[in-house]
């Protein structure tokens, strides 16, 4: 089975900074990743996943994220934030065995103005 | 297009009583699917219709909790008799067919305080 990890549990980021934040997984077959987003007060939407190919994803909103097979890992990055990018961000990987998603713990981002 | 409904949003109740979730999935959606998130945690997999049948309820702690989408549209996902530990947001999400690769497209979630 897959198991994704996320290691920063909360993040605290001035307008303009740079963003990365880290989501490693466990080989499990075929890997397809996933990147959500939770805003405030609204549901998980979305942002990019990868499945195969090119390994640098471009998502919604100046996402993007790199699929680093030899380091496990599935960072997402995002040159400048702006404070409308706080939220929660999930790392999620397709469990083939489950036909489901594992989501990672989570990393709250904070965008301070 | 609408998207996933889930009702209520918020429940509040004892432990040992019961409680019912409501979810009406994307219109043509034949996957559907109910997670538990619990604070601090990622959503965790419950259990998995397509159409009217479970497709994996292996997460799903059958001593207390149910669901059924009898007619392969909404669904419905109980706790009876609840525990503290069940204090959690419960997400219902969707997609087209379960393939790999689909989008699984998420309800607002219900937030169940067990005092």
């Amino acid at each position: 089975a897959q198991s994704v990890s996320q290691h920063n549990h909360h993040v605290i980021l001035s307008e303009a900074a740079s963003l990365e934040l880290g989501c490693n997984y466990s080989y499990g077959g075929t890997v397809n990743l996933f990147w959500y987003v939770q805003y405030p007060g609204q549901h998980l939407q979305l942002l990019l996943k990868y499945f195969s190919g090119d390994p640098l994803v471009k998502g919604i909103k100046g996402f993007e994220a790199e699929f680093i097979k030899s380091k496990f890992s599935f960072n997402l990055r995002k040159p400048s934030v702006q404070w409308s990018d706080t939220a929660e961000y999930f790392c999620a990987g397709w469990d083939t065995g489950r036909r489901a998603l594992t989501f990672g713990s989570g990393t709250r981002l904070q965008v301070q103005p | 297009e609408a998207g996933v409904a889930q009702s209520p949003r918020y429940k509040i109740i004892e432990k040992r009583q019961s409680v019912a979730f409501w979810c009406n999935p994307i219109s043509g959606h034949a996957t559907l699917y109910w997670y538990q998130q619990i604070l601090g945690q990622g959503p965790k997999l419950l259990i998995q219709f397509q159409n009217n049948g479970v497709v994996d309820d292996s997460q799903l702690p059958k001593d207390r909790f149910s669901a059924e989408r009898l007619k392969g549209v909404d669904s419905t996902l109980k706790i009876q008799p609840a525990k503290l530990e069940d204090s959690a947001v419960y997400l219902c999400a969707s997609s087209f067919s379960g393939a790999q690769g689909q989008p699984q497209h998420f309800g607002d979630g219900t937030r169940l305080s067990i005092l």
